[in-house]
Parts: structure tokens; C-alpha cells; sequence
């Protein structure tokens, strides 16, 4: 079935160290991903996305690796900084989304930056 | 900032009442999407909407749910009758194109039901 998700609901990292949040998908159709921080009280805010054409994208002190083989999504974030602490959220372009748009999002995972 | 504008922040209101949540996007926009986020779980998708239609929309919008844009500009979603369980955040969202675009959230408007 259709489903999106992550391996870890809670990482925990030292301040100034790189993080590794993965996603795991299952709908091999998907050709879009999303990463979302969501930090408390607040809604989804965009980070970093990367289409199925491609393996690797790098934005500001974030990377996301596609690897199609196995159907993984990562998110790494560098010298994780205190503000970086939120929840995670992967997202794919579901079934049918040429037609809509939607986005099915996964279970989300926790990072937690300890000083 | 967000890019989307939600009102109220949060709504409390009593099994069997109807409420109104309402999104303004800041610009011009076409297509947009309502999304709810039990506590601690994840963003579960509702309903999408674009040239003031329905283009689809997910089994938890169900009857009693609705959704329009009544002046071209404030995007609502309407609850007619509340339950316990619809208790959530309920997020408005915008997209700039159809596909490999990502979705941009408003901060959501907190729905408590007693």
C-alpha cells in the first residue's frame, strides 16, 4: 500500500555534530519528496525537496539522498545548531497527485540538539 | 513567515457545533489543500481545491466536512457537526504549480472539541 515513514521517531545529537534522519516510502510510482521541520506550535515549513531523476540535492547546511534501489530518503543536516531541534517530517507526491498536488506525509521524527 | 494566514488560532468549541476555519493566502493562488494533524501523529491529508472545486479529497472528509472560497480570496473549511475525535490542528496550505512544487502551511488553527 501507499505509505510513507520514518525509522526513528526520536534522534537525539550533540550541538555542532551531523544529523541523519531517515524515511523509508513504498510507492515506487513516487516522483517527488519532501522534507518538512515543523517546530512547535507552528505549521510544516518547506526544507528541502528533490525530484526522482536525481540522488542527491544540497541546499543550506542540509542534503537530501534519494535512493530509488531501496526506496530511502534521507535528510542530513550539518553542524547541527540548537534551532534545528523540531520534528521531521519526509513527504512524497502520491498516487494521482499529477492531478491534484497532494502530498502524503510520513510518521515524522524527533531531533532533539543537546549543548 | 508563513505564507498562508489561518484564523482563528484556536477554536474551542462543543460536540455537535459547526465551525468555520478560514485561510487567506498572501498572493494569488490556485490550488489549495486542507490537512489535520492529530496530536503527536502525523499530517494526514483532507481535501484539495482548485478553481473552486473539489479535486480530491481523502476518506476522513466526510459528509460533514466542506470546503469553499466564497469571495475569491478566504479559502474555509467547515465542520458541521463536531466530534471528540475531530479535535486536531487543522492546516491550510497553498501550492505555487500542480507538480514537483512543495506545499506551504499557514500555522494552523488549533480545533479543541468538549
Amino acid at each position: 500500500g501507499e505509505s510513507v515513514g520514518l525509522h526513528l521517531p526520536t534522534l537525539s545529537v550533540q550541538e555542532g555534530d551531523n544529523s541523519i534522519i531517515n524515511c523509508a516510502y513504498s510507492n515506487s510510482a513516487s516522483d517527488y519528496f519532501i522534507w518538512y521541520k515543523q517546530e512547535s506550535g507552528k505549521g510544516p515549513q518547506f526544507i528541502i525537496d528533490i525530484r526522482s531523476n536525481m540522488d542527491k540535492r544540497q541546499g543550506q547546511r542540509v542534503t537530501v539522498l534519494l535512493n530509488k534501489t531501496v526506496k530511502h530518503l534521507s535528510l542530513q543536516i550539518a553542524a547541527t545548531q540548537p534551532g534545528d531541534s523540531a520534528v521531521y517530517f519526509c513527504a512524497e507526491a502520491g498516487r494521482g497527485s499529477s492531478n491534484t498536488g497532494k502530498l502524503i506525509f510520513g510518521q515524522g521524527t524527533t531531533l532533539q540538539v543537546k549543548p | 513567515e508563513p505564507e498562508v494566514t489561518q484564523t482563528p488560532s484556536h477554536q474551542v468549541t462543543q460536540m455537535g457545533q459547526e465551525v468555520i476555519l478560514r485561510c487567506v493566502p498572501i498572493s494569488n493562488h490556485l490550488y489549495f489543500y486542507w490537512y489535520r494533524q492529530i496530536l503527536g501523529q502525523k499530517v494526514e491529508f483532507l481535501v484539495s481545491f482548485y478553481n473552486n472545486e473539489i479535486s480530491e479529497k481523502s476518506e476522513i472528509f466526510d459528509d460533514q466536512f466542506s470546503v469553499e472560497r466564497p469571495d475569491g480570496s478566504n479559502f474555509t473549511l467547515k465542520i458541521r457537526s463536531t466530534k471528540l475525535e475531530d479535535s486536531a490542528m487543522y492546516f491550510c496550505a497553498r501550492k505555487d504549480s500542480l507538480r514537483n512544487s512543495p506545499l506551504h502551511f499557514g500555522n494552523g488553527t488549533r480545533l479543541t472539541v468538549t
